[in-house]
């Protein structure tokens, strides 16, 4: 079965950096874009991040745009997203999300992230 | 960046009512929109795509209709387990997918 499983979320204080993975599992990871999703405590679901099948296309929301950066290791079936210059308002639970013809089919369970002092 | 906006925000329903929530994007997206429910705790789950499209194994008491700016997800028959938050995502712009606020249903 497919499965998204992902690590790295931890508290760290405003302005430092961390990095997240999404190991991918039961499917042919190169043949999909990936994404990264949030939700911060209590609100809805934001759009991160996009990568495109072979990496080489990149998409952010305006809110982490040159503080994020989203990669992909297709040797190795995992997706990463490198978080430098945190604030307060990252605060979230991150999703990975398969993408496949417009639509995420497969979620993994999330990693919380807390930015704070 | 297009903008989703859904309506109503909350909505309270009674078990085997039928319950329309709607979606609106700030230009026109053809078809590329889609519908997921979150239960709390969890991932969201993917409902329609496509905006009429059923996802396999989800219920048929859900539909989904709509094309240009104007999109609806409508529970024929509402269960217990349909009580839950519900989203809808555009995908008419490249990996970037926006989501629309949320409409929470609740139980009456």
């Amino acid at each position: 079965e497919v499965q998204l499983v992902e690590s790295g979320g931890d508290l760290v204080q405003p302005g430092g950096s961390l990095r997240l993975s999404c190991a991918a599992s039961a499917f042919t990871f190169s043949s999909y874009a990936m994404g990264w999703v949030r939700q911060a405590p209590g609100k809805g679901l934001e759009w991160v991040s996009g990568i495109g099948q072979s990496g080489g296309t990149t998409y952010y929301a305006d809110s982490v745009k040159g503080r994020f950066t989203i990669s992909r290791d297709n040797s190795k079936n995992t997706l990463h997203l490198q978080m430098n210059s945190l604030r307060a308002e990252d605060t979230a639970i991150y999703y990975c999300a398969r993408v496949i013809t417009y639509r995420s089919d497969y979620w993994g369970q999330g990693t919380l992230v807390t930015v704070s002092s | 960046d297009i903008q989703m906006t859904q309506s109503p925000s909350s909505l309270s329903a009674s078990v085997g009512d039928r319950v329309t929530i709607t979606c609106r994007a700030s230009q026109s997206i053809s078809t590329y929109l889609n519908w997921y429910q979150q239960k709390p705790g969890k991932a969201p789950k993917l409902l329609v795509y496509a905006a009429s499209n059923l996802q396999s194994g989800v219920p048929s008491r859900f539909s989904g209709s709509g094309s240009g700016t104007d999109f609806t997800l409508t529970i024929s028959s509402l269960q217990r387990e349909d009580f839950a938050t519900y989203y809808c995502q555009q995908s008419y712009d490249t990996l970037m997918y926006t989501f629309g606020q949320g409409t929470k249903l609740e139980i009456k």
